[in-house]
């Protein structure tokens, strides 16, 4: 079966250190997206992609990064980690380029920055 | 600023009774939404959606309703399972802004035996 899966699913890092958190969709989806959750705010979008080396910039983008050079991963890069990128991470993808279609999440990744 | 709201964090109900999740929504280029439903540890998985076009949209236990004049929709469940613990969002997106999502806070719905 088709699936999204994330790694690791819980990660502890120290502020300063560069941070990558793996996405891999078996979906052969071209959309595919990055949000953080946080208590009180839901789910925001961080990064996001249409396809192969397209990404673009979500509304909380600062000091994180993405690259696509394949189809099914998007690794999404904190470049320095601050402690206000302690949060609940996920990846999602879907078919079509639109909001309508829906978007299939992966289970997540906790990380603590200390 | 937080375009789609979900005003009550936490939804206490009975088995068996209805649960009605609200959402509200400020941008009135959105024209379709969407509610997905995430349990403990797991991502979000999608529920059911609306398009603008229509006031009302069902989908076995669950109906969502649309009032674009109020810029307002619900949730509504019946009956309450207690498999519908989980936390609900709200989603919505518009056209010419790449149709991405934007997400409401979430209400955490509890149904008690």
């Amino acid at each position: 079966d088709a699936e999204i899966t994330q790694s690791p699913r819980h990660k502890i890092t120290e502020t300063g250190r560069q941070v990558t958190l793996a996405c891999h969709q078996t979906w052969n989806h071209n959309n595919m997206f990055w949000y953080r959750q946080d208590l009180g705010h839901g789910l925001r979008l961080i990064h996001y992609s249409y396809g192969v080396q397209d990404t673009n910039k979500g509304e909380v983008s600062d000091g994180y990064s993405v690259s696509r050079s394949n189809t099914e991963d998007l690794p999404l890069t904190l470049e320095s980690a601050a402690s206000s990128q302690t949060s609940v991470y996920f990846c999602a993808s879907s078919e079509l380029a639109g909001g309508t279609d829906t978007q299939y999440f992966g289970p997540g990744t906790r990380l603590t920055v200390l | 600023d937080q375009q789609v709201k979900q005003n009550s964090p936490s939804l206490s109900v009975q088995e068996g009774r209805i649960s009605i999740l609200n959402c509200d929504y400020t941008n009135s280029m959105f024209d379709y939404f969407l509610w997905y439903k995430k349990y403990p540890a797991e991502g979000p998985t999608f529920l059911i959606s609306i398009s603008s076009i229509k006031d009302k949209n069902e989908d076995g236990r669950f109906t969502v309703f649309l009032n674009k004049s109020a810029k307002h929709l619900s949730l509504h469940i019946v009956p309450s399972q207690p498999g519908d613990s989980a936390v609900y969002f709200c989603a919505a997106s518009a056209p010419g802004a790449d149709y991405k999502l934007s997400f409401g806070a979430g209400t955490t719905v509890t149904v008690r035996a």
